[in-house]
């Protein structure tokens, strides 16, 4: 089975930094998604971790502990335009598709 | 854009009807996934196909059936409608068959409203 928890909503402050948890446990392991989804649009693809540690992209790192089933999606210098959901994802079931979690919505302040 | 189209962008309709969505994958992708997204229950994953076979199934129910046609675009069919089918149906196209390494794209999605 597969339990995805994030937390459901979160605030920051523009410039600043934040960090969004995801905790699972799957039986299928090949790596873990995040993908970022505006209001009413499509998700888009954000990053993608097989390995442990941490993978950097510009102001978005996302970090990866298979041993503890944990994962972080780490937005730096936020921007008003990063508020959005954002969707983690560990594949399962023979590695065939994807089971997202419920995502956390950030909402970014001036 | 992400190169995945769908058809149409809203659809209205009543209970008990019957609905086809439509999606045209990337160029080159054989793969196609189908997911509903309600407000209450975030994303879920219906079906995937590879290559004109299904190959993956989530929580679809039975009213629901889909196909992907040789040219590559599948149809997604929802039958005897209730209100609670009412949401946003997102389908997306990969490459390859397997989701490790293995980025999907989504097209805009498809709004249906049941009445």
């Amino acid at each position: 089975g597969q339990n995805i928890d994030q937390p459901t909503e979160m605030t920051a402050t523009e410039g600043a930094i934040v960090q969004i948890n995801c905790t699972y446990q799957t039986s299928g392991f090949n790596g873990l998604f995040w993908y970022q989804q505006h209001a009413g649009e499509a998700p888009t693809f954000l990053s993608y971790n097989v390995l442990d540690g941490l993978e950097e992209k510009g102001r978005f790192s996302s970090f990866l502990s298979r041993s503890k089933g944990y994962s972080y999606l780490l937005l730096k210098e936020l921007q008003m335009k990063d508020s959005a959901s954002y969707l983690c994802a560990p594949p399962s079931g023979g590695y065939n598709k994807l089971i997202f979690g419920a995502g956390t919505r950030l909402a970014v302040h001036p | 854009d992400s190169g995945v189209t769908q058809t149409p962008k809203h659809l209205i309709t009543a209970t008990g009807q019957r609905v086809t969505l439509r999606c045209s994958p990337r160029s080159g992708d054989l793969s196609v996934y189908w997911y509903q997204q309600s407000l209450d229950q975030g994303l879920q994953f219906l079906i995937q196909y590879y290559n004109g076979e299904e190959r993956a199934k989530g929580n679809i129910l039975e009213r629901f059936s889909a196909q992907q046609f040789p040219d590559l675009h599948s149809e997604l069919n929802l039958s005897s409608l209730e209100l609670g089918d009412s949401a946003l149906y997102f389908c997306a196209s990969s490459v390859a068959l397997l989701v490790g390494d293995n980025e999907q794209f989504f097209g805009p999605g498809t709004r249906l409203t049941v009445l």
